[in-house]
């Protein structure tokens, strides 16, 4: 069984389009997370949400809104996509907000064209 | 500001010698470091993690070493095999703070 599973895992569209990436975890953690890995695999924070609160805010367009319906789901909803917006992004979770060891899932890769 | 950086992008290494992966962090006041190992295609996999008040830790073919002094980690790879290749990476954290912070990477190719 997938602790952590995102979809879809490949995305590929036009520029100006919106677009959303789901993720589901079954480990019964409390904390989820967004990051965003660029080409060169760099890794950066962008949301994390405890208990379906926000808790992490990094400095990321309005044009990327995440949404947690339930502890178990963290979704993210991209409006306008823009080609520098095309990465690998992660979703992860972890037992609490402060709890050391995140869970990656297999990343979506979006491409926009 | 905040970094977690490596000296090496990348490492190669013949099958059956042992490896080491170093990191350079910046902040003092980090509290934990983890060590991810990124396979292509797949997101980062949990491999070894050490706490601020201890100076070595083991695992299966792992260790990691932390060097407070000098704000210095490293992942050693004991017996380094084909499965071992991809990319690794060093975080930290502090225990006051949410964010976990991920250095730049350095990837592991194996030689047969």
């Amino acid at each position: 069984d997938t602790a952590v599973s995102q979809t879809p895992k490949y995305l590929v569209t036009q520029m100006g389009n919106d677009k959303s990436i789901k993720c589901e975890q079954n480990l019964g953690h409390d904390t989820m997370y967004w990051y965003k890995q660029d080409s060169k695999k760099f890794l950066k924070i962008m949301f994390s949400y405890n208990n379906k609160e926000l808790i992490i805010n990094e400095t990321v367009p309005n044009r990327f809104s995440p949404k947690s319906p339930d502890k178990a789901h963290l979704n993210l909803h991209i409006n306008s996509l823009e080609l520098g917006d095309s990465a690998v992004y992660f979703c992860a979770s972890s037992q609490g907000p402060t709890t050391d060891t995140q869970y990656f899932g297999p990343g979506t890769r979006l491409t926009v064209l | 500001g905040e970094s977690v950086g490596l000296h090496l992008p990348t490492l190669s290494v013949q099958e059956g010698d042992n490896s080491i992966i170093n990191c350079a962090y910046s902040n003092s006041a980090s509290d934990y470091f983890i060590w991810y190992k990124q396979e292509s295609g797949k997101g980062p996999q949990f491999i070894i993690d050490i706490r601020s008040n201890m100076d070595k830790r083991q695992g299966q073919r792992v260790t990691v070493l932390l060097n407070k002094t000098v704000k210095h980690l490293s992942l050693q790879i004991a017996a380094t095999q084909p499965g071992d290749s991809a990319v690794y990476f060093c975080a930290e954290k502090m225990d006051s703070s949410y964010k976990l912070i991920f250095g730049s990477g350095t990837r592991l190719l194996v030689r047969p």
